[in-house]
């Protein structure tokens, strides 16, 4: 099993809404990221989970709040987020933190009315 | 965070080989120079991979100049499913994309 799952696919929210992000990976990766691409434009790093712990935060709003409850699951949750937020969210998984491989979901088309 | 620079875009007929460049002269002697794609409506996929000397796989070849300077990611034989956006991106601790060459293949 080479996948990263990510749910859901598609996400309409109100600015005052809260709801989560959801991705999953089975590879025994150690490893997890959250990535932020706006249309035509590169994936844009957010967060780094190495060993369960937050590892890198890339100076991003308090509004998205990242968790990993276990080696296998990472959470992004959402809180009063701005329309500007709407965008693709990738999570990704690599073996360690660094490793040589990033495997990435399909993503979350998010979209804040 | 080390920077790579790639052409916006580049056109290849099919069946023939493709170049994609990619300048990295802020690389240091660490980091490995990676190359991901983006097919529409997907997540960046895996190319290849190095960090000195040339590397081929199943999916294209990664040319590393000898200063490391710079790197070309070969597709031998370009076919209509290769149309993606092409990341080179420098691997230190984490992975930081640069802007992308969206590669269009001509029928």
């Amino acid at each position: 099993d080479t996948e990263v799952t990510q749910t859901p696919k598609h996400l309409v929210m109100g600015m005052t809404n809260k709801k989560s992000l959801k991705c999953e990976q089975h590879m025994g990766h150690r490893a997890m990221y959250w990535y932020k691409q706006k249309a035509k434009k590169p994936p844009e790093l957010m967060f780094v989970y190495s060993y369960e712990k937050l590892s890198i935060n890339e100076s991003v709003p308090s509004r998205f709040s990242p968790e990993c409850p276990n080696s296998s699951l990472l959470n992004l949750h959402l809180h009063a987020l701005q329309p500007e937020d709407s965008a693709l969210y990738l999570c990704a998984s690599s073996r360690s933190p660094g490793g040589e491989k990033l495997f990435f979901g399909s993503g979350t088309q998010l979209s804040v009315l | 965070d080390a920077k790579t620079t790639q052409p916006n875009s580049m056109e290849s007929n099919e069946e023939e080989p493709v170049h994609l460049p990619c300048n990295h002269s802020t690389i240091s002697g660490t980091d490995y120079i990676h190359w991901y794609r983006q097919l529409p409506s997907q997540g960046p996929e895996y190319v290849i991979h190095g960090l000195t000397s040339n590397v081929n796989n199943r999916m294209a070849s990664l040319a590393i100049a000898e200063d490391r300077k710079s790197s070309t990611l070969i597709l031998h034989r370009a076919t209509l499913r290769d149309a993606a956006v092409y990341y080179c991106i420098l691997r230190t601790y984490k992975y930081i994309f640069g802007t992308g060459t969206r590669l269009k293949v001509l029928a």
